[in-house]
């Protein structure tokens, strides 16, 4: 059973433009949420992250937005830089557990 | 060494044989923890050290694989009599303290059974 999912597998944007990348999940206990970014042939690197009682956290053209009652969050990148063509992956994450709980991934492409 | 480094880059060998996945950790990280990613699939937790212990070994698929670590640092994980499902990216993270938030990852082994 997938507790976080990606349902997009890839996602086209205009340079300059909003990306918006979306996450949702079923288990409300967790109480983190990151976002990490993969290029091919290197590890994922974590890029943001926000807290279960946070509904906002910015850093930079980084923006992750939180909604609980509907168990969502999103990606905002604005604007989009060709460098950000990568594979997003959302992670969700239980103090009581150690564990990071992976999404799929969605292949983010920036159009020049 | 800055990072976290893992060898082999690729691995490739035959359905039947033991393969040995070696991780070094960022010095000073007291968690690591193994991954495996499949093709169009996110990361699977497979097992996650505090120190040379394994507190949750419940991501390890079969008593197949099993994991070490020694001094703290390096970390091996082995995969015997592989079968072709083994095939996958098998990516190790370490971070600083009791399981850290922010997972500093390797480049991964990219395992294909035959």
């Amino acid at each position: 059973d997938q507790q976080v999912k990606q349902n997009s597998p890839s996602l086209s944007v205009q340079e300059g433009r909003i990306s918006i990348l979306n996450c949702d999940y079923t288990n409300s206990m967790f109480d983190y949420f990151l976002w990490y970014k993969k290029y091919p042939a290197e590890g994922p690197t974590f890029l943001i992250s926000i807290s279960s009682i946070k509904d906002k956290n910015e850093d930079g053209r980084f923006t992750v937005f939180l909604n609980k009652s509907a168990k969502h969050l999103s990606l905002h990148i604005v604007p989009s830089q060709p460098g950000d063509s990568a594979v997003y992956f959302c992670a969700a994450w239980k103090d009581s557990n150690y564990q990071l709980i992976w999404g799929a991934g969605t292949k983010l492409i920036i159009k020049p | 060494g800055a990072g976290v480094s893992q060898s082999p880059s690729n691995k490739v060998t035959e359905k039947g044989k033991d393969v040995e996945l070696r991780c070094d950790p960022i010095s000073g990280h007291t968690a690591l923890y193994w991954y495996r990613q499949s093709l169009g699939q996110g990361l699977e937790f497979l097992i996650y050290f505090q120190g040379n212990s394994a507190p949750d070994k419940s991501g390890l698929p079969s008593d197949r694989f099993s994991a070490e670590r020694t001094g703290g640092s390096v970390s091996t994980l082995t995969i015997q009599r592989t079968q072709q499902e083994d095939s996958a990216v098998y990516l190790c993270a370490s971070s600083l303290g009791r399981g850290g938030l922010e997972q500093f990852f390797g480049p991964g082994t990219r395992l294909t059974v035959l």
